[in-house]
């Protein structure tokens, strides 16, 4: 089955790091781009980060909102993608999608693929 | 990067075609034709409608339409249906290997 899974989400105090992962599974991994989406509840969808696959050099990008504090990584050898969340902010509660982009332009900009979500609550 | 414009809600009959409009700016859905849709019902996950301003996944409705004129992207849904009541987003590359999506549309098929 093609599919993404999220996993490592939780309950973090401010200021708190969190580490999520995305397993991909049913297509070539490596042939895609990985996009992070967060969904806060009750709200919109918001782009965070992207990874490019191995041809364009794995560039990473990320939203204002996150920069410095999240990086988005991946590993093909293991089908997975990464969100290390560091000094985390209470408005950093969301959902947060692992997505997948064609990537035959490095990143074509659209997702056709969405795992479940993980649920991050930052809160004391 | 501020989210792209969308109405906060639209409606229409059944059979009748409703338009929502994705406003941005020269920086995003003006200069790239990298805009897509999401429809997200009720606690699900999003899924992709159209992509690259017209295009249309295989096991999309042909109901369902993109376009662009300068710095606004619409889609339309032709033919309402009930099942169509969901949340849409819009999303268009920004430059610079970023990202921005639309503050979302609720739509209401009476």
């Amino acid at each position: 089955e093609v599919q993404l899974v999220e996993s490592g989400g939780g309950l973090v105090q401010p200021g708190g790091s969190l580490k999520l992962s995305c397993a991909a599974s049913g297509f070539t991994f490596s042939d895609s781009a990985i996009h992070w989406v967060r969904q806060a509840p009750g709200k919109g969808l918001e782009w965070v980060a992207r990874i490019t696959r191995k041809t364009y050099n794995y560039a990473t990008t990320c939203a204002a909102s996150v920069k410095g504090r999240f990086t988005i990584s991946r590993d093909d050898s293991r089908n997975t993608g990464y969100l290390q969340m560091n000094s985390l902010k209470t408005d950093d509660t969301a959902v947060y999608y692992c997505t997948r982009d064609p990537g035959t332009a490095g990143a074509d900009w659209y997702f056709d693929l969405w795992g479940r979500g993980t649920l991050v609550t930052v809160s004391s | 990067q501020s989210a792209l414009s969308q109405p906060a809600s639209v409606s229409g009959s059944p059979g009748q075609s409703i338009t929502i409009s994705c406003s941005g700016t020269s920086s995003d859905v003006g200069r790239y034709n990298l805009v897509s849709w999401y429809q997200q019902h009720p606690g699900k996950v999003p899924k992709l409608m159209i992509y690259e301003v017209s295009k249309r996944p295989s096991g999309v409705s042909n109901r369902f339409s993109g376009s662009k004129s300068d710095n606004t992207a619409s889609l339309t849904i032709s033919g309402l249906q009930a099942e169509d009541e969901a949340d849409y987003y819009c999303c268009s590359y920004a430059g610079s290997g970023t990202g921005v999506f639309g503050g979302g549309t609720n739509l209401t098929v009476l």
